[in-house]
């Protein structure tokens, strides 16, 4: 059971490049989610997705895209990479539907743009 | 929107005292506050999560209590240890699931030994 796992574990892009986040989870989880985490703000929601099928912005959706591929993957697009992006990003996902609300997340990837 | 606000910042303790974290939110619709724990270059963690039908919840050495009323939420840690040291973050959502979860800027813990 290997939780939520999350690739690349690091990435540098130039502006302007894109690229996806690829995230999985093996809970047999409802909901997955995507947020970034900056220094001092906490962690600020990007998109998520309450159930296979569905997806939502969040706090903070501007220049990014997401895919709720299946149950277990979510996807998250930076279709045109800026300095502003620069980021550590975290998914996560829980049960809910009734479960508990904890989130479980995976162990981030750390993007930086040039 | 919901906010959430966290103080402080920053502590720095001595082991073996006590730590306190508060937070204020303000939608009262929130319903569910999670704690969750940050070692350096980890993935957040879940301590400890309350929600809005009880007031007080405890797990060994830590606790958390609730004040519908006035919007505040706060994480006690007693007899302290080095390896509590972290960052902290409470959060607030509502509604089954969590869907929508604002977390606060966290606390970046110090316990000295």
């Amino acid at each position: 059971n290997a939780g939520v796992t999350q690739t690349p574990k690091f990435q540098v892009l130039k502006t302007g490049q894109s690229m996806t986040l690829q995230c999985a989870q093996d809970m047999n989880h409802n909901s997955m989610y995507w947020y970034r985490q900056d220094p001092g703000m906490g962690l600020r929601l990007i998109y998520y997705s309450a159930s296979e099928g569905t997806t939502d912005k969040g706090e903070v959706p501007n220049g990014y895209n997401v895919s709720r591929l299946n149950k277990r993957e979510f996807s998250l697009r930076l279709e045109s990479a800026a300095p502003s992006q620069t980021s550590v990003y975290f998914c996560a996902s829980n049960l809910a539907g009734g479960g508990t609300d904890t989130q479980y997340f995976g162990p981030g990837t750390r993007l930086t743009v040039l | 929107g919901e906010n959430v606000e966290q103080h402080p910042s920053t502590l720095s303790v001595q082991e073996g005292d006590s730590a306190v974290i508060k937070c204020t939110y303000s939608d009262s619709a929130s319903n569910y506050f999670p704690w969750y724990k940050q070692e350096l270059g980890k993935r957040p963690q879940l301590i400890i999560d309350i929600r809005s039908n009880v007031g007080e919840k405890k797990d060994q050495r830590i606790a958390v209590t609730l004040n519908k009323t006035a919007k505040h939420f706060s994480l006690h840690i007693t007899e302290t240890q080095p390896e509590d040291s972290a960052v902290y973050f409470c959060a607030a959502s509502i509604g089954t699931g969590g869907f929508k979860t604002i977390f606060g800027a966290g606390t970046r813990l110090f316990v000295k030994a």
